[in-house]
């Protein structure tokens, strides 16, 4: 069984600009969650999407972030315009039951 | 106040010792207690989950909660090199939305030594 997979690894962008990234959560697992870890801190929750619908937004830190799950299946967080405190790692997990979240290997994001 | 703390390290025991991570908590809403395994450069795997108080056991690893203290522990027994790695607790309770979001402590980064 493929497990979740997240694109791209890395991703140097400059202030300013757009970046969308995407995960593919493992088959059949209608929960996905995105997370974050910024330099120094633990990794923190952004959403959770059940199937195609927002089950809850509230660790997304501002208007500038923008997800979507298209259809159940694969999602896209973009961040648009990026600013430099939104470096860190970006992890996606997905799961059929609360008490066993997934995750894929994570998008390092540099803003410059 | 954090609402997971633990202690980051780095922790550097022999080979073939047992080795002790704790983890203490402040909300008492959580119901389930996680265990990830961190890898450089990789995403947390999980380890082993428990719900609520007590024991589970699982090959050479064993988690406890203890609800009253407020306290989740993770023991590694006859641990070996490739047990190097960052041991991340992570705890959820349904939020007002439904949700199971896992909060985190900082990882503990665990080296054993052959």
């Amino acid at each position: 069984e493929a497990g979740v997979t997240q694109f791209p690894s890395h991703s140097v962008i400059e202030k300013g600009q757009t970046v969308t990234l995407r995960c593919d959560p493992i088959s059949g697992h209608d929960n996905l969650y995105w997370y974050r870890r910024v330099m120094g801190k633990e990794i923190k929750f952004l959403l959770h999407f059940v199937k195609e619908s927002k089950q809850d937004e509230s660790g997304m830190p501002n208007n500038r972030f923008l997800a979507e799950r298209t259809g159940g299946t694969y999602s896209t967080l973009k961040v648009q315009p990026a600013e430099l405190e939104d470096s860190g790692v970006y992890f996606c997990a997905s799961s059929l039951r609360p008490e066993e979240q997934y995750f894929g290997p994570g998008t390092r994001l540099t803003v410059t | 106040q954090k609402e997971v703390e633990q202690d980051p390290g780095p922790l550097s025991v022999p080979e073939g010792a047992i080795v002790s991570l704790n983890c203490t908590y402040s909300n008492s809403a959580f119901q389930y207690f996680m265990w990830y395994r961190q890898y450089s450069r990789k995403g947390p795997e999980l380890l082993m989950y428990t719900y609520s108080s007590g024991n589970k056991e699982d090959g050479r690893f064993t988690a406890q909660v203890d609800k009253s203290s407020k306290y989740i522990s993770l023991f590694i027994r006859d641990s070996q090199p490739s047990d190097s790695a960052t041991y991340l607790c992570a705890m959820s309770a349904p939020s007002g939305a439904g949700s199971y979001q896992l909060t985190f402590g900082k990882g503990t980064k665990l080296s054993v030594i052959p």
